[in-house]
């Protein structure tokens, strides 16, 4: 298994609050990637990022916002909570564009 | 338009048997075809991934399948087990970026049942 670790798991929370996903993985890779996913639904891809300081917006419009200032490390923060924003949250890395991407276990987000 | 399409979208086996999945795409220029599954409240999983030379590649009981020129791949789950009981997704990698852009099917959705 990939050693790529989520948290929270599961973050229940009221409108209006400032929330951070964690995300950071062990194995080295350059490039990351946040993914939203609705039950039933396709994965699409909110941000993602080539290396430390590169962050690029992804296919999937998304008010969120993340950051990548560690090789290990790519945040995703909320900064008003909406009831619109709830969802599970994906995190994956991958070594390249070619290999299978190494996804966290999620953070499953209920706005309230 | 870039697409990807799963069927069935939800299955039901009995233990031991055998099933087969399928997936097609549109998608073009095409990279590779990946099959994830993905367990209930877990992240997504590799399970193969094949580029356009590939027509077969198999991972102990799984078997993919792909026909480039049909733009299909199938995937065959052998025996089944109770822990195959998740959600297969068809992903498929364009060229068309450094990046290798991904397109997501829906899954579909396998219970296996004792």
């Amino acid at each position: 298994e990939a050693d790529i670790y989520q948290t929270p798991r599961y973050l229940v929370i009221g409108t209006g609050k400032k929330i951070t996903l964690e995300c950071s993985q062990t194995m080295g890779h350059d490039k990351m990637y946040w993914y939203q996913q609705d039950p039933g639904m396709e994965l699409h891809l909110i941000h993602y990022s080539y290396g430390v300081n590169s962050t690029e917006k992804g296919d999937l419009s998304s008010e969120s916002t993340v950051s990548r200032i560690r090789t290990e490390h790519f945040p995703l923060t909320l900064e008003s909570a909406r009831p619109s924003h709830t969802s599970q949250y994906l995190c994956a890395s991958s070594q390249d564009g070619y290999q299978p991407q190494h996804f966290g276990d999620g953070t499953r987000l209920s706005i309230l | 338009k870039n697409q990807v399409e799963q069927s069935p979208q939800s299955l039901i086996i009995l233990e031991g048997k055998n099933c087969t999945l399928q997936c097609n795409y549109t998608v073009s220029p095409f990279s590779n075809l990946r099959w994830y599954k993905q367990d209930t409240g877990r992240g997504p999983v590799s399970l193969t991934i094949m580029t356009f030379s590939e027509n077969t590649k198999s991972n102990g009981r799984y078997t993919a399948t792909l026909d480039a020129d049909t733009k299909q791949s199938s995937l065959h789950i052998t025996a089944s087990q109770l822990s195959d009981s998740a959600s297969y997704i068809c992903v498929v990698s364009d060229r068309g970026s450094t990046l290798g852009r991904l397109y997501f099917g829906r899954g579909t959705q396998l219970t296996v049942w004792p």
